[in-house]
């Protein structure tokens, strides 16, 4: 069963169309929620961390919000400069030992 | 500051025959860790590095892959013998702060 799940895994936008990426989790005992962008052929960029439900962080068009089974990513009016796959991954305890687990990302294109 | 440095950035070898990929982490940042990314699917945990001290190996198949990472800087990671299933990039990433990653372009292995 996989422990971190995104949705969805591909998404087509306009220009200046807003939208938002899900991150939803099964780990219990969350230590922290991780957003990261990867472009093709390098290796991911940390973008934000979110350590507790209602914790909410931004940065330019990107805002990341956390509950106590998702993390949503927003993205507000996007340019086809975002365009990227993004990755969440979360830390919390997984069978007695604390774990790190990515999620398979979602691929977003936005078209000028 | 200087990023995450990984060589080579590509490498093409026969199953059976050994690689060794190489990892210098951001100056200062204690844990290094490796990770592999198969096509379309999020990074997974090979190894985490706390210093000179493995922190997490539990992924990591220990048949045929190995790490090393000496004086708590650099780090190397080999695979002998290599399986087709092994062709994947191999990431790697250094943090200050909990999971806080900075990762380096990867190493694009092809085994055929």
């Amino acid at each position: 069963e996989d422990q971190v799940t995104q949705s969805p895994e591909a998404l087509r936008l306009q220009e200046g169309e807003s939208s938002s990426l899900n991150c939803s989790y099964t780990v219990s005992g969350l230590r922290g929620l991780f957003w990261y962008r990867q472009d093709p052929g390098k290796g991911p960029e940390f973008l934000f961390t979110l350590y507790s439900a209602g914790e909410e962080k931004e940065k330019e068009r990107l805002k990341a919000t956390l509950t106590k089974k998702e993390s949503f990513l927003h993205i507000t009016a996007p340019k086809p400069e975002d365009s990227a796959t993004y990755l969440c991954a979360v830390w919390g305890t997984q069978g007695g030992s604390e774990k790190l687990v990515f999620g398979k990302g979602t691929k977003l294109t936005v078209n000028p | 500051e200087a990023g995450v440095a990984q060589s080579p950035r590509y490498k093409i070898i026969e199953k059976r025959q050994s690689v060794a990929f190489w990892c210098n982490p951001i100056s200062g940042h204690a844990t290094l860790y490796w990770y592999q990314q198969i096509l379309g699917q999020g990074p997974k945990l090979l190894i985490q590095f706390q210093n000179n001290g493995v922190v997490d190996d539990s992924q990591l198949p220990k048949d045929r892959f190995s790490a090393e990472r000496l004086k708590g800087v650099d780090s190397t990671l080999k695979i002998q013998p290599a399986k087709l299933e092994d062709s994947a990039v191999y990431l790697c990433a250094s943090s200050l702060v909990n999971y806080e990653q900075y990762f380096g372009p990867g190493t694009r292995l092809t085994v055929t």
